[in-house]
């Protein structure tokens, strides 16, 4: 079976540091994905990760461990337009399909 | 601009009608997705489309049929639409050539089935 977890609403103050982390069991793995989605829009291409390790793109950083089935999405210096939620989804076998997670839903307060 | 659009953005609808909600492309992909997406439940595959001759059914393929037209075109249709099929449906492209399969997604559409 397929399956991937996400903590399901996390909250954090403007200015801060927050982990979003991803659990994932998947028959076959070519790459994990993070996208951004805010309330009723499309959902955004945030990050890839295909091998194990640390990619950072400006504030966003995402990590993936291939042999734990773990990945987290790391937001730095949060901002209110941060506010959303973050779909995890993983490539599966043959680069065929996207499995997604049910999101995390981020709220950024003052 | 290279995009995904979807259309009608909005549609309510009545219990037994057809519904065919059509997506474009001009990013060039050969790759077409639809999902829907419920509160609490993620974005789930529906059907997806390699290229014009070919059609896969995903997760939830039960009272959704759809039509590739063209490279271009990808459209879904609801044959009775029920209110359970109420629902925010997204259209995505990929290209295979990639070898990423990085999607990019439409802006939605609302269906609401009464």
């Amino acid at each position: 079976g397929q399956n991937i977890d996400q903590p399901t609403e996390m909250t954090a103050t403007e200015g801060a540091i927050v982990q979003i982390n991803c659990t994932y069991q998947t028959s076959g793995f070519n790459g994990l994905f993070w996208y951004q989605q805010h309330a009723g829009e499309a959902p955004t291409f945030l990050s890839y990760n295909v091998l194990d390790g640390l990619e950072e793109k400006g504030r966003f950083s995402s990590f993936l461990s291939r042999s734990k089935g773990y990945s987290y999405l790391l937001l730095k210096e949060l901002q209110m337009k941060d506010s959303a939620s973050y779909l995890c989804a993983v490539n599966g076998r043959g680069f065929q399909k996207l499995v997604f997670g049910t999101g995390t839903r981020l709220l950024v307060s003052p | 601009d290279a995009d995904v659009t979807q259309t009608p953005r909005n549609r309510i609808t009545k219990t037994g009608k057809r519904i065919m909600l059509e997506c474009s492309q001009t990013k060039g992909h050969d790759r077409m997705y639809w999902y829907r997406q419920d509160p609490g439940l993620g974005l789930q595959l529906i059907y997806y489309s390699f290229d014009v001759k070919d059609i896969n059914k995903g997760e939830i393929s039960d009272g959704y049929s759809v039509s590739r037209q063209a490279q271009a075109k990808f459209s879904l249709s609801l044959e009775s639409a029920i209110p359970n099929q109420t629902a925010l449906y997204f259209c995505a492209t990929s290209a295979a050539e990639t070898g990423v399969n990085e999607q990019f997604f439409g802006p939605g559409t609302r269906l609401t089935v009464l």
